[in-house]
């Protein structure tokens, strides 16, 4: 059981839009950064967005980054087949004094 | 360009140690934070330690608190994982991960990992 809860998959089809919930409490997302990343299958993990919103160089803008409260949002739109993916979000956590990842969502594109 | 290599992983009994290698180049090593995340087979993302750049302060998760030791030579730009009394539980791909600053903000660069394997 992760500390952060994010949907196991979701899936929607090429060139639309789909979003990726990240849900915490007081202790992570609340009090600190949101980052997500993306892994591709068989790779090691990429940066996607830093400090709840904002996109490395090389990203492409297709990808944001939402926060409120406890809760975050990955969102991904013109999905392209190469968009298929593990996203994972992560925040530290300062009642764990650790970082915390999401379990993990496995995105199917159409 | 950010290189980060890491090395030392393989197949060791329960109970027994291992010792990671991770090393740096292509920025600042001293400056920066940095972290083990491994990933079971099949399994997520799960953070393992951060050490950060200056200070050298240490933060573990609680799976692996008193068995596993996280250090740096910054004068070697290598960052390194000693991890006794393994459990089957360890077995996954060890990621060396640099952080954004000195400090565990964000991980920005991810090695890409050597597999650890504890069985008998």
């Amino acid at each position: 059981q992760s500390v952060l809860t994010q949907p196991p998959s979701v899936s929607e089809a090429p060139r639309q839009r789909v979003t990726i919930s990240c849900s915490g409490s007081s202790s992570n997302i609340g009090n600190n950064a949101v980052n997500w990343y993306q892994q591709l299958p068989g790779k090691a993990p990429q940066l996607l967005i830093y400090y709840d919103d904002l996109l490395p160089s090389g990203v492409s803008d297709r990808f944001s980054g939402s926060k409120s409260g406890t809760s975050a949002s990955l969102a991904i739109s013109g999905l392209q087949s190469e968009d298929e993916a593990d996203y994972y979000c992560a925040a530290w956590d300062d009642s764990l004094n650790g970082r915390v990842f999401g379990g993990g969502t496995k995105l199917t594109v159409l | 360009e950010v290189h980060l290599e890491e090395s030392g992983g393989g197949l060791v009994q329960p109970g027994g140690s291992l010792r990671l290698s991770c090393v740096a180049s292509g920025f600042t090593f001293s400056s920066n934070a940095m972290s083990w995340v491994r990933q079971a087979p099949g399994k997520g993302l799960e953070w393992v330690s951060t050490i950060s750049g200056s200070v050298g302060s240490t933060y573990y998760a609680d799976s692996v608190k008193g068995r596993f030791t996280i250090s740096r030579d910054n004068s070697k730009n290598t960052l390194y994982l000693q991890m006794n009394s393994l459990r089957a539980e360890d077995t996954a791909v060890y990621y060396c991960a640099k952080e954004r600053g000195a400090v565990a903000l964000a991980i920005d660069f991810w090695g890409q990992g050597t597999l650890v394997t504890v069985s008998s």
